[in-house]
């Protein structure tokens, strides 16, 4: 049972464009959001997260939103650059836990 | 400050042997986590181990196993290998408890044939 849910396999954006990468989730008990990058045979490498009782936080180009209610969240990268492209993966983890229930991944390619 | 550093990074095994990885945590962390990471499964959670106990574990046969050292250093291992376990495993540190961010190793990919 997928609890972390990633709809769009792939995503392609022109150099400069806002990419919006979309996760859902199933399990309320979920109370901490991470999303993180990878290349090939590379571990993932986390870009940034979101506690349950935030609905938005920034960093950089990088900007997470959460909407409990929907059970929904946003990776949102403005502007997105080539260096960009990889598979990105919305990870969740459940109070007083460390394990991490992630989506199946979304590739994004930034043309050029 | 280094990072996650897992070993070795490839292997080849023959099916029935057994495997075992190695992950050295970022300095000062205290939880380390498995996942496996197959293209049909995704990422995986195997184990959790905190202070040289596990402290929670995924939904995997019990061929899979792994430990903790005093030093926060862990090994993952892997008994009478099979076909299906040819996957990227990953290691992943956190600093202490349960909460905030987990900062994962390149993985080990082991080929099982």
């Amino acid at each position: 049972d997928q609890q972390v849910k990633q709809n769009s396999p792939s995503l392609s954006v022109q150099e400069g464009r806002i990419s919006i990468l979309n996760c859902d989730y199933t399990n309320s008990m979920f109370d901490y959001f991470l999303w993180y990058k990878k290349y090939p045979a590379e571990g993932p490498t986390f870009l940034i997260s979101i506690s349950s009782i935030k609905d938005k936080n920034e960093d950089g180009r990088f900007t997470v939103f959460l909407n409990k209610s929907a059970k929904h969240l946003s990776l949102h990268i403005v502007p997105s650059q080539p260096g960009d492209s990889a598979v990105y993966f919305c990870a969740a983890r459940g109070t007083g836990a460390n394990n991490l229930f992630f989506g199946t991944g979304t590739r994004l390619t930034v043309i050029p | 400050k280094a990072g996650v550093t897992q070993t070795p990074r490839y292997l080849i095994k023959t099916r029935g042997q057994q495997v075992t990885l190695s992950c050295s945590p970022i300095s000062g962390h205290r939880s380390v986590s498995w996942y496996q990471q197959t293209p049909g499964q995704g990422l995986q959670f195997l184990f959790e181990y905190f202070s040289e106990t596990q402290r929670n574990k995924g939904n995997f046969p019990g061929r899979f196993s792994g430990r903790q050292f005093s030093n926060s250093r862990s090994e993952m291992n892997v008994s009478t290998l099979e076909l299906g376990d040819s996957a990227l495993y990953l290691c992943a540190s956190s600093l202490a408890g349960t909460g905030g961010e987990a900062f994962f190793g390149q993985g080990t990919r082991l080929t099982v044939v």
